[in-house]
Order: C-alpha cells, then sequence, then structure tokens
C-alpha cells in the first residue's frame, strides 16, 4: 500500500535551532498534505495545509514564521521549527490526502524535544 | 462549525471482554465522512473505517463493528472478545464532502489489562 515516509522519527535539539522535519511519499504523489500537531494524551491539532508548488495555508493560532512549510514536489514535503524552544517539543504527524477514493496516508510522526 | 466529541477519555476492560468507543459528532453539512483511527503507542496513525453519511448500515470487520446512527448523530465502535494488542488510543474523524480536511475528536485511551 501507500506509505509516507517521515523522517525523523526523534529528534533532540537545542533551543534556538531549527529543526526539519520530511515527509515523503513513496509509490504515489500527494498534492496536499496536512501537518498535525499532538501534545501528550491530546488529539490531533491541524497546523496548516501544504500543496504542492504553493504556499502553505497555516490554522488560525499557528506562527508561519516559526513553522516553515515547504512542498516542493509531489513527493517531498517539509516541516521546519525555526529557533525551537521548549514549548514546541511535541509529536509532529504529516498526512498526505489522496484524494477521495484513498483518503488519508499518515506519516509514523516525529517526536520533537527540545531542551 | 464541525465537532466531534469523544466523551470517554479513558477505558481499561479486561482482556476478551467487549468494549465501546464512543463517539458524537456536529456538523451542518448534509454529506461528510465519518472516520475511526487506531494510534498505538509508535504514534502512527493507523486508517480502521471511513464511512460516508448516506450509507448507516453498521459495518463489521472480524472483531469489529461500528454503529453509524444519523439520528443521534453517533458513529460508536465496539471491540469483542478484545485483545492486548487492541491498547491504542482510537480517535473519531469528520470530514465534509469537498473539504479535505479533517476533524478529530479528543480521542480515547483503551487499556486491555491481560
Amino acid at each position: 500500500g501507500a506509505v509516507v515516509s517521515q523522517h525523523p522519527s526523534r529528534v533532540i535539539c537545542k533551543s534556538g535551532t531549527s529543526v526539519k522535519i520530511e515527509c515523503r511519499s513513496l509509490d504515489f504523489q500527494a498534492t496536499t498534505m496536512f501537518w498535525y500537531r499532538q501534545f501528550p494524551k491530546q488529539s490531533l491539532m491541524l497546523m496548516a495545509t501544504s500543496n504542492e508548488g504553493s504556499k502553505a495555508t497555516y490554522e488560525q493560532g499557528v506562527e508561519k514564521d516559526k513553522f516553515l512549510i515547504n512542498h516542493a514536489s509531489l513527493t517531498l514535503s517539509t516541516l521546519t521549527v525555526t529557533s525551537a524552544h521548549p514549548e514546541d517539543s511535541s509529536f509532529y504527524i504529516c498526512s498526505a490526502y489522496r484524494g477521495e477514493l484513498y483518503g488519508y496516508t499518515f506519516g509514523s510522526g516525529t517526536r520533537l524535544t527540545v531542551v | 462549525a464541525q465537532k466531534v466529541t469523544q466523551a470517554q477519555t479513558e477505558i481499561s476492560v479486561v482482556e476478551k471482554e467487549d468494549v465501546t468507543l464512543d463517539c458524537v459528532y456536529e456538523t451542518r453539512d448534509t454529506t461528510y465522512y465519518l472516520f475511526w483511527y487506531k494510534q498505538p503507542p509508535s504514534g502512527e496513525l493507523v486508517f480502521l473505517i471511513r464511512r460516508n453519511s448516506f450509507d448507516e448500515q453498521n459495518e463489521i470487520s472480524g472483531r469489529y463493528s461500528w454503529n453509524f446512527q444519523k439520528s443521534t448523530s453517533s458513529f460508536n465502535f465496539t471491540i469483542t472478545a478484545s485483545q492486548v494488542v487492541d491498547s491504542a488510543v482510537y480517535f473519531c474523524a469528520l470530514r465534509a464532502f469537498g473539504n479535505e480536511k479533517l476533524t478529530f475528536g479528543t480521542g480515547t485511551r483503551l487499556t486491555i489489562i491481560p
């Protein structure tokens, strides 16, 4: 079946540094990618929607300058957490939308810890 | 606006017991999809089912069954003869036709006690 490969699965970074998370669709083209954030024991909160070749659409309250999303190709979308702080520590998940018939394929998630 | 409510935050049952996870939704859309996902401790989301709003037939897949009732805006999920491997967080989700965004419930953490 279709797979979205998300890397890294875990990352620890120092406060003030930037971290890039990649989601790569294997064997299919992802025109739309959703990025979610999940705090411990909480639900998935949609951060932004990215479409290949255009600017991402951010949900209300999400800082677009802090969470940079790039969807430069049909198989790769990236989320960069810039100048990370401890409060950015969270679980980040991407999801590729494959149309009405196939629905969503989720990445395996990235656990970010900022120290 | 859409909303999905999973009132049960945590449930624990002994292995082999049946368990039902509740999901109640709100939407103004007349056509929509409902979903259930499983999130095991590893974190990835596993798709379980998608049901569209004009198909109220109940569905059974092995030990899993789903009861969709439009009259009560509910889409409940039952696991029969639960197993330890069923331990996970389960999310109910909703999206309208023509809108790609999913609205997730708050999830129910299910623990199966051996």
